[in-house]
């Protein structure tokens, strides 16, 4: 069974911190990794997407991804109440394929 | 939502009653997908679509049907709702391998 895991939370950081969230995976094959933010009642959105090994930095998210350990983590600087959501990781198996597995999520609560 | 639309949004339906969500979207994106989200299961995906026409099984498949007749339009059938079907819907599209985009969700609740 291939899966993704991630800490489910709550995560809670004091606004202005950085919050770490993390998520490892089984299937060594995996090829692409995703980040999603979501909302309460809303649908998953993208923040950011990750292929290759190392740190991806976009404005105040960076993505980091070690294959060799299976893991994936997102870091958010300078943390905003409104950053205060489900972070889902996903990960797409082998190249050109249709199949993404999902971890569960991880709550994040960024305290004013 | 990255041109992606589901109808309807809010469904509240009765126990055998058959029940047909819609995806419609404007990016011309090869794959879609339904998934549905439940507390503590995250996403898990229904069935998917690869082109007009040609769809398959995900690993929630049971009492649920799709078709895709034109690259557009992904639907999704409920052919006898149960109570355990109650959950929040949501519609993907993707090019093979890159980014899924979701669309805006339903929730249906079977009573």
């Amino acid at each position: 069974q291939k899966e993704v895991e991630q800490n489910s939370g709550p995560l809670s950081v004091p606004e202005g911190a950085i919050a770490s969230l993390n998520c490892t995976y089984s299937d060594r094959v995996s090829q692409s990794f995703f980040w999603y933010r979501q909302y309460s009642g809303k649908s998953p959105e993208l923040i950011m997407s990750i292929y290759s090994n190392g740190d991806k930095e976009d404005g105040r998210f960076t993505a980091q991804l070690n294959k060799a350990s299976q893991y994936v983590s997102l870091l958010i600087r300078d943390s905003q109440p409104s950053d205060s959501a489900t972070y889902l990781c996903a990960v797409n198996i082998g190249p050109g394929t249709y199949k993404y597995i999902f971890g569960t999520g991880t709550r994040l609560k960024v305290l004013a | 939502d990255a041109g992606i639309t589901q109808s309807p949004r809010h469904k509240v339906t009765e126990t055998g009653t058959p029940v047909t969500l819609r995806c419609h979207q404007t990016e011309n994106h090869r794959y879609m997908y339904w998934y549905r989200q439940d507390p503590g299961h995250g996403l898990r995906l229904i069935h998917y679509s690869y082109g007009v026409k040609d769809t398959d099984k995900g690993e929630v498949s049971d009492g649920y049907s799709v078709s895709r007749s034109k690259t557009e339009d992904f639907l999704l059938t409920l052919e006898s709702a149960t109570s355990s079907q109650t959950s929040v819907y949501f519609c993907a599209i993707s090019e093979p391998g890159d980014t899924q985009y979701f669309g805006p969700g339903t929730r249906l609740t079977v009573l």
